[in-house]
Protein backbone atom coordinates (compact mmCIF):
# COMPACT_ATOMS: atom_id res chain seq x y z
CA UNK A 1 0.00 0.00 0.00
CA UNK A 2 1.08 3.97 -0.04
CA UNK A 3 2.94 5.06 2.53
CA UNK A 4 5.43 7.94 3.64
CA UNK A 5 9.08 7.43 5.15
CA UNK A 6 10.82 10.26 6.03
CA UNK A 7 14.02 10.42 8.02
CA UNK A 8 14.41 10.06 11.76
CA UNK A 9 15.45 12.95 14.24
CA UNK A 10 15.93 14.34 16.56
CA UNK A 11 17.47 17.18 14.18
CA UNK A 12 19.59 19.98 16.62
CA UNK A 13 20.83 23.07 14.49
CA UNK A 14 22.02 26.01 15.11
CA UNK A 15 20.26 29.21 14.26
CA UNK A 16 21.05 30.47 10.91
CA UNK A 17 21.76 26.81 9.87
CA UNK A 18 20.85 25.07 6.42
CA UNK A 19 17.77 22.45 7.36
CA UNK A 20 16.93 19.57 4.80
CA UNK A 21 14.27 17.07 6.40
CA UNK A 22 14.17 14.08 3.87
CA UNK A 23 10.61 12.14 3.15
CA UNK A 24 10.04 9.88 0.62
CA UNK A 25 6.83 8.23 -1.39
CA UNK A 26 5.26 5.23 -2.10
CA UNK A 27 2.04 5.29 -3.88
CA UNK A 28 0.39 3.54 -6.79
CA UNK A 29 -0.36 6.91 -8.77
CA UNK A 30 0.45 10.31 -8.24
CA UNK A 31 -0.57 11.75 -4.71
CA UNK A 32 -0.82 14.92 -3.65
CA UNK A 33 2.17 15.93 -1.14
CA UNK A 34 2.22 17.69 2.52
CA UNK A 35 4.15 19.28 4.89
CA UNK A 36 2.68 19.74 8.51
CA UNK A 37 4.25 21.06 11.28
CA UNK A 38 3.60 20.53 15.05
CA UNK A 39 4.42 23.06 18.08
CA UNK A 40 4.45 21.94 20.91
CA UNK A 41 1.35 21.87 22.69
CA UNK A 42 -0.44 22.47 19.55
CA UNK A 43 -2.12 21.23 16.79
CA UNK A 44 -1.36 20.06 12.98
CA UNK A 45 -0.81 22.69 10.56
CA UNK A 46 -0.35 23.24 6.99
CA UNK A 47 3.08 24.16 6.17
CA UNK A 48 3.30 23.70 2.30
CA UNK A 49 2.09 21.49 0.05
CA UNK A 50 2.32 20.29 -3.94
CA UNK A 51 -0.22 18.48 -5.78
CA UNK A 52 1.61 17.34 -9.02
CA UNK A 53 5.14 16.73 -10.30
CA UNK A 54 7.76 19.24 -10.29
CA UNK A 55 5.33 21.86 -8.12
CA UNK A 56 7.01 23.46 -5.47
CA UNK A 57 5.56 24.40 -2.35
CA UNK A 58 6.67 26.97 -0.11
CA UNK A 59 5.63 29.24 3.44
CA UNK A 60 7.48 30.70 5.75
CA UNK A 61 10.98 30.70 4.23
CA UNK A 62 10.05 26.54 3.91
CA UNK A 63 10.11 24.96 0.57
CA UNK A 64 9.71 21.56 -0.60
CA UNK A 65 9.25 20.57 -4.50
CA UNK A 66 7.30 17.04 -5.94
CA UNK A 67 9.74 14.86 -7.65
CA UNK A 68 8.62 12.16 -9.48
CA UNK A 69 11.90 10.22 -10.74
CA UNK A 70 13.00 10.41 -7.25
CA UNK A 71 9.48 9.86 -5.69
CA UNK A 72 10.51 12.70 -2.85
CA UNK A 73 9.02 15.84 -1.26
CA UNK A 74 12.31 16.90 0.60
CA UNK A 75 11.79 19.61 3.38
CA UNK A 76 14.50 22.80 3.23
CA UNK A 77 14.82 26.08 4.85
CA UNK A 78 18.15 28.35 4.05
CA UNK A 79 18.01 29.82 7.60
CA UNK A 80 16.03 28.16 10.47
CA UNK A 81 14.92 30.13 13.51
CA UNK A 82 14.62 28.94 17.20
CA UNK A 83 10.57 29.47 16.81
CA UNK A 84 11.02 26.81 13.99
CA UNK A 85 11.61 24.24 16.64
CA UNK A 86 8.82 21.73 15.92
CA UNK A 87 8.09 18.37 14.54
CA UNK A 88 7.58 18.66 10.96
CA UNK A 89 5.28 15.77 9.36
CA UNK A 90 5.30 14.80 5.78
CA UNK A 91 1.97 12.92 3.74
CA UNK A 92 0.68 11.60 0.66
CA UNK A 93 -2.91 11.67 -0.14
CA UNK A 94 -3.23 9.26 -3.67
CA UNK A 95 -6.45 11.06 -4.15
CA UNK A 96 -9.22 13.36 -3.23
CA UNK A 97 -11.49 11.86 -0.60
CA UNK A 98 -8.87 9.54 0.98
CA UNK A 99 -7.03 10.21 4.11
CA UNK A 100 -3.45 11.41 4.25
CA UNK A 101 -1.08 9.23 5.09
CA UNK A 102 1.84 10.57 7.60
CA UNK A 103 5.49 9.53 7.65
CA UNK A 104 7.17 9.00 11.14
CA UNK A 105 7.55 12.72 12.06
CA UNK A 106 10.92 14.56 12.42
CA UNK A 107 11.67 16.45 15.69
CA UNK A 108 13.67 19.56 14.79
CA UNK A 109 15.45 21.61 17.27
CA UNK A 110 17.05 25.26 17.02
CA UNK A 111 19.44 26.45 19.17
CA UNK A 112 20.48 29.81 19.52
CA UNK B 1 -10.32 25.78 4.49
CA UNK B 2 -12.64 24.56 6.75
CA UNK B 3 -12.29 25.02 10.88
CA UNK B 4 -12.91 22.63 13.17
CA UNK B 5 -13.94 22.67 16.87
CA UNK B 6 -12.89 19.38 18.42
CA UNK B 7 -13.75 18.34 22.43
CA UNK B 8 -13.08 17.92 25.26
CA UNK B 9 -9.53 19.19 24.53
CA UNK B 10 -8.45 16.81 26.91
CA UNK B 11 -9.64 14.13 30.11
CA UNK B 12 -8.37 11.96 32.58
CA UNK B 13 -10.74 8.16 32.66
CA UNK B 14 -10.78 5.94 34.52
CA UNK B 15 -9.96 2.30 32.98
CA UNK B 16 -13.07 0.17 31.95
CA UNK B 17 -15.00 3.69 31.26
CA UNK B 18 -15.85 5.59 27.86
CA UNK B 19 -15.22 8.39 26.22
CA UNK B 20 -16.88 10.23 23.29
CA UNK B 21 -15.06 12.91 21.37
CA UNK B 22 -16.50 15.38 19.41
CA UNK B 23 -15.94 17.52 16.53
CA UNK B 24 -18.26 19.93 14.91
CA UNK B 25 -17.45 21.74 11.61
CA UNK B 26 -17.95 24.97 10.06
CA UNK B 27 -18.52 23.96 6.67
CA UNK B 28 -20.33 20.57 5.22
CA UNK B 29 -17.65 18.03 4.19
CA UNK B 30 -17.81 14.79 2.40
CA UNK B 31 -15.61 12.85 4.67
CA UNK B 32 -14.22 13.01 8.37
CA UNK B 33 -11.47 11.43 9.12
CA UNK B 34 -10.53 10.03 12.71
CA UNK B 35 -6.65 9.54 14.17
CA UNK B 36 -4.99 8.26 16.83
CA UNK B 37 -1.75 10.33 17.66
CA UNK B 38 0.35 8.04 20.56
CA UNK B 39 2.87 9.43 22.53
CA UNK B 40 5.97 10.35 20.94
CA UNK B 41 4.41 8.91 17.07
CA UNK B 42 3.13 9.77 14.00
CA UNK B 43 -0.54 9.97 13.49
CA UNK B 44 -1.96 6.39 12.39
CA UNK B 45 -5.97 6.43 10.87
CA UNK B 46 -8.47 5.11 12.97
CA UNK B 47 -11.51 5.24 10.72
CA UNK B 48 -13.40 7.51 7.36
CA UNK B 49 -16.56 8.51 8.58
CA UNK B 50 -19.03 9.29 5.27
CA UNK B 51 -22.43 11.06 6.13
CA UNK B 52 -25.42 8.33 6.12
CA UNK B 53 -23.37 5.19 6.08
CA UNK B 54 -21.17 3.12 8.77
CA UNK B 55 -17.69 3.98 9.07
CA UNK B 56 -14.90 2.77 7.19
CA UNK B 57 -11.92 1.19 9.91
CA UNK B 58 -8.43 0.57 9.15
CA UNK B 59 -6.88 -2.76 10.01
CA UNK B 60 -6.25 -3.15 13.57
CA UNK B 61 -9.48 -1.14 14.96
CA UNK B 62 -12.68 -2.06 15.32
CA UNK B 63 -16.17 -0.55 15.63
CA UNK B 64 -16.92 -2.06 19.00
CA UNK B 65 -13.88 -0.67 20.64
CA UNK B 66 -14.08 2.89 18.55
CA UNK B 67 -17.43 3.52 17.06
CA UNK B 68 -18.30 6.76 15.12
CA UNK B 69 -21.43 8.43 14.44
CA UNK B 70 -22.00 10.71 11.33
CA UNK B 71 -25.36 12.26 11.82
CA UNK B 72 -24.99 14.77 8.99
CA UNK B 73 -22.03 16.95 6.76
CA UNK B 74 -20.86 18.86 9.74
CA UNK B 75 -20.37 16.51 12.87
CA UNK B 76 -18.98 13.61 13.96
CA UNK B 77 -18.26 12.01 17.15
CA UNK B 78 -15.66 8.86 17.93
CA UNK B 79 -16.22 7.28 21.45
CA UNK B 80 -13.10 4.67 22.45
CA UNK B 81 -15.05 2.31 24.40
CA UNK B 82 -13.93 0.18 27.70
CA UNK B 83 -10.76 2.36 28.11
CA UNK B 84 -7.35 0.90 29.02
CA UNK B 85 -3.76 2.78 29.67
CA UNK B 86 -3.03 1.80 26.09
CA UNK B 87 -5.50 4.02 25.01
CA UNK B 88 -4.20 6.90 26.52
CA UNK B 89 -2.98 9.02 23.43
CA UNK B 90 -4.31 12.24 21.35
CA UNK B 91 -7.62 12.00 18.69
CA UNK B 92 -7.46 14.13 16.19
CA UNK B 93 -10.43 14.55 13.72
CA UNK B 94 -9.84 16.34 10.13
CA UNK B 95 -11.71 16.51 7.19
CA UNK B 96 -10.75 17.49 3.36
CA UNK B 97 -11.79 20.62 1.93
CA UNK B 98 -12.18 21.23 -1.72
CA UNK B 99 -11.28 24.71 -2.56
CA UNK B 100 -7.47 25.18 -2.34
CA UNK B 101 -6.74 21.34 -1.83
CA UNK B 102 -6.14 20.25 1.65
CA UNK B 103 -7.14 18.77 4.87
CA UNK B 104 -7.54 20.71 8.15
CA UNK B 105 -7.30 18.93 11.81
CA UNK B 106 -8.98 19.87 15.03
CA UNK B 107 -6.74 20.70 17.94
CA UNK B 108 -6.63 17.05 19.36
CA UNK B 109 -8.28 15.38 22.84
CA UNK B 110 -5.55 14.15 25.10
CA UNK B 111 -6.78 11.35 26.79
CA UNK B 112 -5.14 10.21 29.99
CA UNK B 113 -6.65 6.43 31.20
CA UNK B 114 -5.89 5.43 34.83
Amino acid sequence: GDSVTQMEGPVTLSEEAFLTINCTYTATGYPSLFWYVQYPGEGLQLLLKATKADDKGSNKGFEATYRKETTSFHLEKGSVQVSDSAVYFCASANQAGTALIFGKGTTLSVSS
Amino acid sequence: SAVISQKPSRDICQRGTSLTIQCQVDSQVTMMFWYRQQPGQSLTLIATANQGSEATYESGFVIDKFPISRPNLTFSTLTVSNMSPEDSSIYLCSVEYISNYGYTFGSGTRLTVV
